[in-house]
């Protein structure tokens, strides 16, 4: 089983809708999460961290965490075709190595 | 301008031949780190350091060196690459430990024939 696992995708939305993206992760202890965004040959943009259950919104972007499920989610609202990228989900491993294990990454495209 | 900044950004090199990739922040961060990714596989850590003069194995080390004699230089050092070392190689830095998240640079392409 992998650590941290995400849906390859493509996940195809139309500009404007809400596109929701979903990561799951295996390690019970782990405590920090963080969502990246990646475009194609470009490196990876820390857009949300999220660290208690619940829900946390900064502009159209709201992450979700719940802990008991070991599930992380990402929502974009009112999507635009620049948001047309890979989002990495991220977990910061239990322990003080501050190993950060990443999923293989969802490629949203937005289609005007 | 707080960033990470990695040289160099692209290099094309030859079976064997020692190459460097150098990595810098002006952040003052203690954490440092390595990545390769590949299409499939994801990030990957090659290395880390939490602070001077203290690195340690990330998942994929073999045949990839590091040191940090400075705060802000953590260097990737090939001894003697191999064409499955091809990949994307991304530096990054972090605050410290715990729950701060990581900050990268803008990766180098590596392509060893």
């Amino acid at each position: 089983q992998k650590e941290v696992e995400q849906n390859s995708g493509p996940l195809s939305v139309p500009e404007g809708a809400i596109a929701s993206l979903n990561c799951t992760y295996s390690d019970r202890v782990s405590q920090s999460f963080f969502w990246y965004r990646q475009y194609s040959g470009k490196s990876p943009e820390l857009i949300m961290s999220i660290y208690s259950n619940g829900d946390k919104e900064d502009g159209r972007f709201t992450a979700q965490l719940n802990k008991a499920s070991q599930y992380v989610s990402l929502l974009i609202r009112d999507s635009q075709p620049s948001d047309s990228a890979t989002y990495l989900c991220a977990v910061l491993s239990g322990g003080a190595t501050n190993k950060l294990i990443f999923g293989t990454g969802t490629l949203l495209a937005v289609q005007p | 301008e707080a960033q990470v900044t990695q040289n160099p950004r692209y290099l094309i090199t030859v079976t064997g031949k020692k190459l460097t990739v150098t990595c810098s922040q002006n952040m003052n961060h203690e954490y440092m780190s390595w990545y390769r990714q590949d299409p499939g596989l994801g990030l990957r850590q090659i290395y880390y350091s939490m602070n001077v003069e203290v690195t340690d194995k990330g998942d994929v080390p073999e045949g990839y060196k590091v040191s940090r004699k400075e705060k802000r230089n953590f260097p990737l050092i090939l001894e003697s690459p191999s064409p499955n070392q091809t990949s994307l190689y991304f530096c990054a830095s972090s605050l410290g430990t715990g729950t701060q998240p990581q900050h990268f640079g803008d990766g180098t392409r590596l392509s060893i024939l």
